[in-house]
């Protein structure tokens, strides 16, 4: 069974102050994992897709990368409107176009 | 920007009564999804649907549930006999024709708003 565990569950940073968010998987066969914004009693959306370890995309402040076991997305000098749960999802092998397996999010808080 | 639209936002029933949440996707999108997200747990697939057929439903989709695209632009879900757990968002979602992403065949899913279901 494919499985998506992130941590830590919650993070408060001051403005400014780096941090990582992890995701661990497991996956048979993994075709892409994704990073979701998503904020109070909205839809989940889209920051970025990666296929192969090793491969890493940046989006002003936010960097992912990707290993065999798990990504990390950081968030260099963040700001108060970066606060959100962020969600880590995986595309597994063997199943069909679209079906994503949803880790449970990291909140992030990011106070002024 | 293209934009999935869900509606209703809110929907609140009786327990045993049937709804019917709609979502408009993308227009040059040709995959359809309903995920749901019971609240405070992780966001969860339900159905895909593609070629006017499900490709791959998970177990919570049972008979209780269906999902049809009655014309060119709408996709609904069904629930019948509404029961008291089915409370929850209800997110569709689309992606755009299969592209090769370094042969993964992953895409990039565009989510609506969501419509918050409560059964009473």
């Amino acid at each position: 069974e494919d499985q998506v565990t992130q941590s830590p569950e919650a993070l408060r940073l001051q403005e400014g102050e780096s941090s990582s968010l992890n995701c661990s998987y497991t996956v048979s066969g993994l075709r892409g994992l994704f990073w979701y914004r998503q904020d109070p009693g909205k839809g989940p959306e889209f920051l970025f897709t990666l296929y192969s370890a090793g491969e890493e995309k940046e989006k002003e402040r936010l960097k992912a990368t990707l290993t065999k076991k798990e990504s990390f997305l950081h968030i260099t000098a963040p700001k108060p409107e970066d606060s959100a749960t962020y969600l880590c999802a995986v595309a597994a092998g063997g199943t069909s176009y679209g079906k994503l397996t949803f880790g449970q999010g990291t909140i992030l808080t990011v106070h002024p | 920007e293209p934009e999935v639209t869900q509606t209703p936002s809110h929907q609140v029933t009786q327990m045993g009564q049937e709804v019917i949440l709609r979502c408009v996707p993308i227009s040059n999108h040709l995959y359809f999804y309903w995920y749901r997200q019971i609240l405070g747990q992780k966001v969860e697939f339900l159905v895909s649907f593609y070629n006017n057929e499900i490709s791959e439903k998970s177990e919570i989709f049972d008979d209780q549930f269906s999902v049809e695209r009655p014309d060119g632009s709408n996709f609904t879900l069904k629930i019948r006999s509404t029961k008291l757990e089915d409370s929850a968002m209800y997110f569709c979602a689309s992606s755009p024709p299969r592209q090769r992403q370094s042969g993964s065949g992953a895409n990039v899913l565009t989510f609506g708003a969501g419509s918050r279901l409560t059964v009473l």
